[in-house]
């Protein structure tokens, strides 16, 4: 079975600092997707990236991006130029590119503090 | 993008009675709805897997004569708490994939208290 790990129940960041949030998953399969998925306080989960893991590239999306090392099954987040608005939970999560339904196997999530 | 529209998003009921939380695709057809439960500061946690036009899949563990789920469109999923507990007390959260190469899109949120 496929698992999913956030080793950082909570991390905390100057705003304007650049912090990097960890995630390990563990699959026997070679196609399958990553995402990381912001719930803020109103807890409405929010897609901040995604990583197919048949390409190479690591996803960007302006202030966010990834670390993708296939072969360590490690999928980090960085962000940069941290501000008050991405404070949130933050989860980790992987699909299996072959299940029909899209079933999601989540992580237990990283709280990010920013601090002013 | 797409939306999941899921109401109520507070409920507070009396122990015993049902609650029901409704989850709609407002544009695009939802063949798969997920339900998931959070509790305070932890992941979701999946209850169960619905389909349109069949019998839903619970997690082991999950009561399904407690949670009945319902997928009867592809527009509409809806969960019914049953004679509701205050352990029922929790934060349930809708999710709909749309496509294979697209993210799933989730609901609201419903937090429901127990009373």
């Amino acid at each position: 079975a496929q698992t999913v790990t956030q080793s950082q129940p909570e991390m905390s960041v100057q705003e304007a600092e650049t912090v990097t949030l960890s995630c390990t998953y563990d699959t026997s399969e070679s196609d399958y997707y990553l995402f990381w998925y912001k719930q803020p306080p109103s807890r409405q989960m929010i897609l901040v990236i995604r990583q197919e893991a048949y390409k190479q590239q690591n996803a960007t999306e302006n202030r966010f991006s990834v670390n993708f090392q296939k072969a360590a099954k490690s999928f980090s987040l960085k962000i940069s130029d941290s501000q008050l608005g991405d404070a949130a939970m933050y989860f980790c999560a992987y699909r299996r590119a072959m299940d029909s339904n899209y079933q999601l196997i989540w992580g237990a999530g990283t709280k990010l503090i920013i601090k002013p | 993008g797409a939306v999941v529209s899921q109401h109520p998003s507070r409920v507070i009921c009396k122990s015993g009675t049902s609650v029901k939380i409704e989850c709609r695709s407002l544009d695009f057809q939802a063949t798969t709805m997920f339900w998931y439960r959070q509790f305070p500061k932890q992941s979701l946690m999946l209850m169960a897997t619905s389909n349109e036009g069949s019998k839903a899949t619970y997690e082991q563990g999950v009561e399904k004569d407690k949670f009945l789920i319902n997928h009867a469109s592809l527009t509409l999923s809806t969960l019914t708490v049953t004679s509701a507990h205050p352990e029922d007390s929790s934060f349930y959260i809708c999710s709909a994939p749309t496509g294979v190469n697209t993210e799933a899109f989730f609901g609201q949120g419903t937090r429901l208290t127990v009373v």
